[in-house]
C-alpha cells in the first residue's frame, strides 16, 4: 500500500513563526502536492511538484513555499506564520507518466493552529 | 479551465435509505473523473474513477458513480446507506491545464446519516 505521512498532525504556532510541514511518502511518486482545506472552500492547491527540485505554483500559494530536495520529501513552509494560514493542510502523492490518469494518495492531513 | 460543482453542501439520509451525491464538471474535453471520500480526522480516499469505457463505473464500498457527458456530470450513488458513510464526499476532475495536469475538487459534500 502506498503510504503518505504527514509529520505532525496537529500544530499549534505563534503569529510570526516560521512554519515547517514535512510530507514522505514510500511508493517513488514523482508528483507531490499541498493542499489547503477549508470548510466551505473544498481543496485548494497551494504547491505541486513534478519532482525533485521542481515545483510550480498552485491556486494560493502567497505566503507559502515548498522544498523538494529528496524525491520522497515534500516540505511546506510558512514565512511567517499568520492567523489567517490556520487550516488544515493536506499533502498528496502521485505517479507521473499518464498524466491526470493517476489517482493521487492523500496524507492524514495537518491541522494547523496560528495564535 | 476545468471547474467542478458540488450543488450539495450537506445532504442527510436515513440508514438503509439511498443516495446520490451530485456533481457537474465543466471541461472541454473527455475529463477525468474521480470521487474521493474522507472520513473524521483522516485524508483522502480514492472511491472510484471514470476515465474512458463504460460510462457506469463501480467503486469500493458499495458506490458506483455514472458519467453522462450530455449533462457533464458524474453523480455518485449508494443504493443503500450505512452509518459509517457519514463522511465528506469530494468530486474532482483531472484535466489539462497549461502544462500539467492538475485535479481540480469540488467543495466537498459533507454526508449526514441518521440511525
Amino acid at each position: 500500500d502506498v503510504k503518505v505521512t504527514q509529520s505532525s498532525r496537529y500544530l499549534v504556532k505563534r503569529t510570526g513563526e516560521k512554519v515547517f510541514l514535512e510530507c514522505v511518502q514510500d511508493m517513488d511518486h514523482e508528483n507531490m502536492f499541498w493542499y489547503r482545506q477549508d470548510p466551505g472552500l473544498g481543496l485548494r492547491l497551494i504547491y505541486f511538484s513534478y519532482d525533485v527540485k521542481m515545483k510550480e505554483k498552485g491556486d494560493i500559494p502567497e505566503g507559502y513555499s515548498v522544498s523538494r530536495e529528496k524525491k520522497e520529501r515534500f516540505s511546506l513552509i510558512l514565512e511567517s506564520a499568520s492567523t489567517n494560514q490556520t487550516s488544515m493542510y493536506l499533502c498528496a502523492s502521485r505517479i507521473a507518466g499518464a498524466g491526470a490518469r493517476n489517482i493521487q494518495y492523500f496524507g492524514a492531513g495537518t491541522r494547523l493552529s496560528v495564535l | 479551465a476545468q471547474s467542478v460543482t458540488q450543488p450539495d453542501i450537506h445532504i442527510t439520509v436515513s440508514e438503509g435509505a439511498s443516495l446520490e451525491l451530485r456533481c457537474n464538471y465543466s471541461y472541454g474535453a473527455t475529463p477525468y473523473l474521480f470521487w474521493y471520500v474522507q472520513s473524521p480526522g483522516q485524508g483522502l480516499q480514492l472511491l472510484l474513477k471514470y476515465f474512458s469505457g463504460d460510462t457506469l463505473v463501480q467503486g469500493i464500498k458499495g458506490f458506483e458513480a455514472e458519467f453522462k457527458r450530455s449533462q457533464s456530470s458524474f453523480n455518485l450513488r449508494k443504493p443503500s446507506v450505512h452509518w459509517s458513510d457519514a463522511a465528506e464526499y469530494f468530486c474532482a476532475v483531472g484535466a489539462r491545464a497549461g502544462g500539467s495536469y492538475i485535479p481540480t475538487f469540488g467543495r466537498g459534500t459533507s454526508l449526514i446519516v441518521h440511525p
